[in-house]
């Protein structure tokens, strides 16, 4: 079965610092892995995915997030935070050879502090 | 995203009421998706359709009903309301085709059983 785990509740980080923010997951086959976004009272909007090729994918507003076949991760990283980051991060996965559904992780509260 | 709408936004019913949510979608995909939130837990899939006449039941399908009325339509019925289905309720949307291979979500229910 698929599953997906998001180690930390809540990630705070000061302005203009780095940020990760922690995902795992486990899939029987070749893992699609991506990362969500959630701002208040939105819905989830599309962050970026890997499928396969270079382990370093960049997707929106300057995110980018290395996967680690090794380390069964997909930790989302921005090298400079922003206050307008905070939010709600979501990790999923979708496990290519054994269906077509999503699996979401249980989230991330992202706090980029002032 | 406007491409999926949700009706309505917010809904307060009581225990052992019928209540439907609305979703529809102007992307034209195929495939849509019933999800619930709920803190700490991440979105649980509770129905899915890949057309009009192809409906399936996600992880927690129980105390649930769905209707595929259209491509374009997609409800979600509770049949008889109980507290604890208090949750935030998502539609999601994919087309598998495309480059993205993402879904698109609306904006959420939220829904409170008392």
């Amino acid at each position: 079965a698929q599953s997906v785990a998001q180690p930390e509740d809540q990630v705070n980080v000061a302005e203009g610092n780095p940020l990760t923010v922690k995902c795992t997951y486990s899939v029987s086959g070749n893992p699609y892995l991506f990362w969500y976004v959630q701002y208040p009272n939105r819905g989830l909007q599309f962050l970026l995915k890997y499928i396969t090729g270079d382990n370093l994918v960049k997707g929106s507003y300057g995110f980018e997030a290395e996967f680690n076949k090794s380390q069964t991760s997909f930790h989302l990283k921005k090298p400079s935070a922003l206050v307008s980051d905070s939010a709600l991060y979501f990790c999923a996965v979708r496990d290519y050879n054994y269906g077509q559904n999503f699996v979401f992780g249980p989230g991330t509260r992202l706090s980029v502090l002032p | 995203d406007a491409d999926v709408t949700q009706t309505p936004r917010n809904r307060i019913t009581k225990t052992g009421k019928r209540i439907m949510l609305e979703c529809s979608q102007t992307k034209g995909h195929d495939r849509m998706y019933w999800y619930r939130q709920d803190p700490g837990l991440g979105l649980r899939l509770i129905y899915y359709s890949f057309d009009v006449k192809d409906i399936n039941k996600g992880e927690i399908s129980d105390g649930y009903s769905v209707s595929r009325q259209a491509q374009a339509k997609f409800s979600l019925s509770l049949e008889s309301a109980i507290p604890n289905q208090t949750a935030l309720y998502f539609c999601a949307t994919r087309d598998p085709r495309a480059s993205t291979d993402t879904q698109y979500f609306g904006p959420g229910t939220r829904l409170t059983v008392l």
